[in-house]
């Protein structure tokens, strides 16, 4: 069956740290990938997309790898502060397999400890 | 801010009952989907519009329908509604599929 799963429902780290988050699937061919933020009781927000021929993403602090081999993405936020503490989802998109046009993860809580 | 709106922001009403959610797109956008969020389920696709007409359909009850209007705001309905309804209801919009999606506000919804 399709999953697509986020390494932990919630990692903490000291701010300062890196923190990465994980993206694994199975049974999709996604044409690309992004990572949404989400805070509590809010919307997501767009973070970033990096396709299937790019191996790496770049936006400020954040960096997205994408390795359709191992059917994964790793999200990193580099000199990760309070204010990144968030919710951070990936999402698939599924024009290979199936209609959906993006399938998301249950998320990671990052809690970023000052 | 997305630009992206939603009405209302909360809603409670009973079992049974009838409701309508609103969404506004960013302007320029011609695709509209519709998601449902609750604890254990996370961010479930319901349905996509395009230019008015119905892209894609995901997880969506047969008691929830939706139409996008020529001015491409776009309405949820979901009718016989029971408390496992109640949910976030967001509304995103991009400007194709392939595209980041602007997410609004969200609709809460509250099922008595």
């Amino acid at each position: 069956s399709q999953k697509i799963e986020q390494n932990s429902e919630a990692l903490n780290i000291q701010e300062g740290k890196t923190a990465t988050l994980t993206c694994n699937y199975t049974n999709y061919s996604p044409a690309y990938l992004q990572w949404y933020r989400q805070d509590p009781g809010r919307g997501p927000v767009f973070l970033l997309l990096i396709r299937e021929n790019e191996k790496e993403k770049r936006k400020e602090r954040l960096k997205v790898t994408f390795d359709t081999t191992l059917k994964q993405s790793l999200f990193h936020i580099t000199a990760s502060q309070p204010a990144d503490s968030a919710t951070y989802l990936c999402a698939l998109d599924t024009r290979n397999s199936g209609n959906t046009p993006l399938v998301f993860g249950k998320g990671t809580r990052l809690s970023v400890i000052a | 801010d997305s630009g992206v709106t939603q009405t209302p922001k909360h809603l409670i009403t009973a079992t049974g009952q009838r409701v309508t959610l609103r969404c506004s797109p960013r302007s320029g956008d011609l695709s509209v989907y519709w998601y449902q969020q609750s604890l254990d389920q996370g961010l479930q696709f319901l349905i996509q519009y395009y230019n008015g007409e119905e892209r894609a359909k995901g997880n969506i009850l047969e008691r929830f329908s939706a139409q996008q209007f020529p001015d491409l705001h776009s309405e949820l309905n979901l009718s016989s509604l029971e408390l496992g309804d109640s949910a976030l209801y967001f509304c995103a919009s991009s400007v194709a599929r392939e595209r980041a999606q602007f997410f609004g506000p969200g609709t809460r919804l509250t099922v008595l």
